[in-house]
């Protein structure tokens, strides 16, 4: 059973302070990385993709991806109250299905 | 008609009728996915097409079925609905690829 995993929070966060969210995954030849943000009410919304290891940045958010240890993460620089929503983690695998995860509420405190 | 539209924007539901969820898509991709997404349960496939003529099957497809006679429409059916099929359904298609999911604003379905 592939499985993607993340903490469901709430994790709460000061504005202006960095969030941190992370992600764990199970398929091992797992090749495409994304991270969504869902405000409540609303549909998932494709923020960030990474393909390789290492980190890729895209103005406040940065991606970061370990495969050899099965890791995605996300950090949010200079959080905002607007940045306050679930986050999903997706994996997509070998069979060219998305997997996602059961998302995590994060909550910026103005 | 920009990226997908579904319709209805939510809808309450007699147990036992019959539904039809729409879903089209106007971005020329080539797959197309049907979710449900329930409190603490997260994003879960219902069906899938990779391409128009062809459909597949996801985690939780019972009671539910699908057609793809053309590339831009995804429309779901439920036979026979029930209460358990409560929930916030949610269309999304991609190019082939590496590349993320469009969903669309989801159809809140209330089955009663």
């Amino acid at each position: 059973q592939k499985e993607v995993e993340q903490n469901s929070g709430p994790l709460s966060v000061p504005e202006g302070a960095i969030a941190s969210l992370n992600c764990t995954y199970s398929d091992r030849g797992s090749q495409s990385f994304f991270w969504y943000r869902q405000y409540s009410g609303k549909s998932p919304e494709l923020i960030m993709s990474i393909y390789s290891n290492g980190d890729k940045e895209d103005g406040r958010f940065t991606a970061q991806l370990n495969k050899a240890s099965q890791y995605v993460s996300l950090l949010i620089r200079d959080s905002q109250p607007s940045d306050s929503a679930t986050y999903l983690c997706a994996v997509r695998g070998r069979d060219d299905k998305i997997i996602f995860g059961k998302g995590t509420r994060l909550h910026i405190l103005p | 008609i920009a990226g997908i539209t579904q319709a209805p924007t939510s809808q309450i539901l007699a147990a036992g009728r019959r539904m039809t969820l729409r879903c089209t898509q106007d971005m020329r991709h080539n797959a197309m996915y049907w979710y449900r997404q329930d409190l603490g349960l997260g994003l879960r496939l219902i069906h899938y097409s990779n391409t128009a003529g062809t459909t597949g099957k996801g985690e939780v497809p019972d009671g539910y079925s699908v057609s793809r006679a053309n590339t831009d429409d995804f429309p779901l059916t439920l036979a026979s609905a029930v209460p358990s099929q409560t929930s916030v359904y949610f269309c999304a298609s991609s190019a082939t690829g590496t590349g993320g999911y469009t969903f669309g604003s989801g159809t809140r379905l209330t089955v009663v």
